[in-house]
């Protein structure tokens, strides 16, 4: 069946980058995103890919996409405290009437 | 401002209760969804619906059930069969049909047993 998969911990100093992999079964998805959550709160949308990119750039944020690879990678340039949060990759099923998250990896950052 | 409430926050069930988790968006989307989450796993899927008086089982929907009398609501019913029920429920919304559809979330209810 479908799965995403995610390393489930990621340690960084503070000002340093963090890279945030994620690997994915089913490539039909023309969409692929990435959500933040801190503690005790909900999931929220941090961005998004287009499936026919390969790169797209938001401030610090960076994700790349490798579709021959079904391989999906955030990017957190200059970490701060205030970004340690578990992270979810999340990909539309064929169908698209569901999204399959990925377990998520939990990202600390050390002062 | 446009979003999903979940209500309460914390709920407290007791053995044999059913207990239900309120969700309310004003997004005007048309589908909304339910998902279990324990600690240091993923989200997995309850129930979902895609348009009033219509939804669909997920990956995990025993012992629970739901209603979607209103586009804007989509409670979950926690039944007194699901006998592990300890977990953090969260909600979401999204569009249909093509194109980009984040789904979008609300802030979760923690649900515990007395």
């Amino acid at each position: 069946g479908e799965d995403v998969e995610q390393s489930l911990f990621l340690s960084v100093r503070e000002g340093d980058s963090s890279v945030i992999n994620c690997t994915y079964t089913d490539s039909s998805s023309t969409y692929l995103y990435w959500y933040k959550q801190e503690p005790g709160a909900g999931l929220q949308l941090l961005t998004y890919i287009f499936s026919n990119m390969d790169m797209k750039q938001d401030q610090r944020l960076t994700v790349l996409l490798n579709k021959k690879d079904k391989h999906l990678s955030l990017r957190i340039a200059d970490t701060q405290t205030g970004d340690s949060a578990i992270y979810f990759c999340a990909v539309p099923n064929t169908g698209g009437f569901k999204t399959i998250f990925g377990a998520g990896t939990r990202l600390f950052v050390k002062a | 401002d446009g979003g999903i409430t979940q209500s309460p926050k914390y709920l407290f069930r007791k053995e044999g209760q059913n207990v239900t988790l309120s969700c309310e968006q004003n997004l005007n989307h048309d589908a909304m969804y339910w998902y279990r989450q324990d600690p240091g796993q993923g989200l997995r899927l309850i129930y979902y619906s895609q348009i009033v008086n219509d939804f669909q089982k997920g990956d995990i929907a025993e012992g629970y059930s739901v209603s979607r009398e209103k586009k804007e609501s989509f409670p979950l019913t926690v039944t007194s069969a699901q006998k592990n029920p300890t977990a953090f429920y969260l909600c979401a919304s999204s569009i249909l049909g093509q194109g980009e559809k984040a789904q979008h979330f609300g802030d979760g209810t923690r649900l515990s047993i007395l």
